[in-house]
């Protein structure tokens, strides 16, 4: 099984500040890698995914993240926050095998970011 | 973009009684739908895998004979809450794998909020 790390629980910031959400995961097999966000009472968008190739991924609202296959790290940043990023956002990583876990999402305990103005 | 819907989005019953939630892909084939379960302030849960066809498959502690899932058919997965406790309450979010797509994305509804009292 696949293990996800969101060592930060909560990151206040504040507005037009650049932040980084930290994600690592434990595996050693090719995996896809993916962020989600989530507003209260509302299900999960995703916000940007890693399946192969480049390494910084560009997503939506001005997110990006960079895959680090050495230091087994996704982690997602953005350069200028505003009031309406203020969400819980939790990393995920999917095991590409075959077989019972195929397509099932792991997913990290999220973190709060509240962006203060 | 693929769109899941969740039915209903909150329900309030009496404990004893059961609840059944329904997860519809309204734009596409899912073969495969997840349930997952998120309290407060925690990450998402999963639940048990569901197959179009055939009996789903549950996470090791959760039991079978109190959340019935049932996915008759390819567009639609219904989780039911039977005599429902309040310990029950809790914020039910499915996803749906999209088949159709490059590496089955899952989809995720918009979740239903339980409240037993």
């Amino acid at each position: 099984a696949q293990s996800v790390t969101q060592l930060d629980s909560q990151v206040p910031v504040f507005e037009e500040a650049p932040v980084e959400l930290r994600c690592n995961y434990s595996s050693s097999v090719s995996v896809y890698l993916f962020w989600y966000v989530q507003y209260p009472n509302q299900g999960l968008q995703l916000l940007l995914k890693y399946l192969s190739g480049s390494t910084l991924v560009k997503g939506i609202n001005g997110f990006e993240a960079e895959f680090n296959k050495s230091q087994t790290s996704f982690h997602l940043r953005k350069p200028s926050v505003h009031i309406s990023d203020t969400a819980e956002y939790f990393c995920a990583v999917s095991d590409p095998g075959r077989g019972s876990t195929l397509g099932r999402l792991y997913f990290g305990r999220g973190t709060q970011l509240t962006v203060w103005p | 973009g693929a769109v899941v819907s969740q039915h209903p989005s909150r329900v309030i019953c009496k404990s004893g009684t059961s609840v059944k939630i329904e997860c519809r892909s309204l734009d596409f084939q899912a073969t495969t739908m997840f349930w997952y379960r998120q309290f407060p302030k925690q990450s998402l849960m999963l639940m048990a895998t569901s197959n179009e066809g055939s009996k789903a498959t549950y996470e090791q502690g959760v039991e079978k004979d109190k959340f019935l899932i049932n996915h008759a058919s390819l567009t639609l997965s219904t989780l039911t809450v039977t005599s429902a406790h309040p310990e029950d309450s809790s914020f039910y979010i499915c996803s749906a794998r999209d088949h159709g797509g490059s590496y089955n994305e899952q989809f995720f509804g918009p979740g239903t909020r339980l409240t037993v009292l």
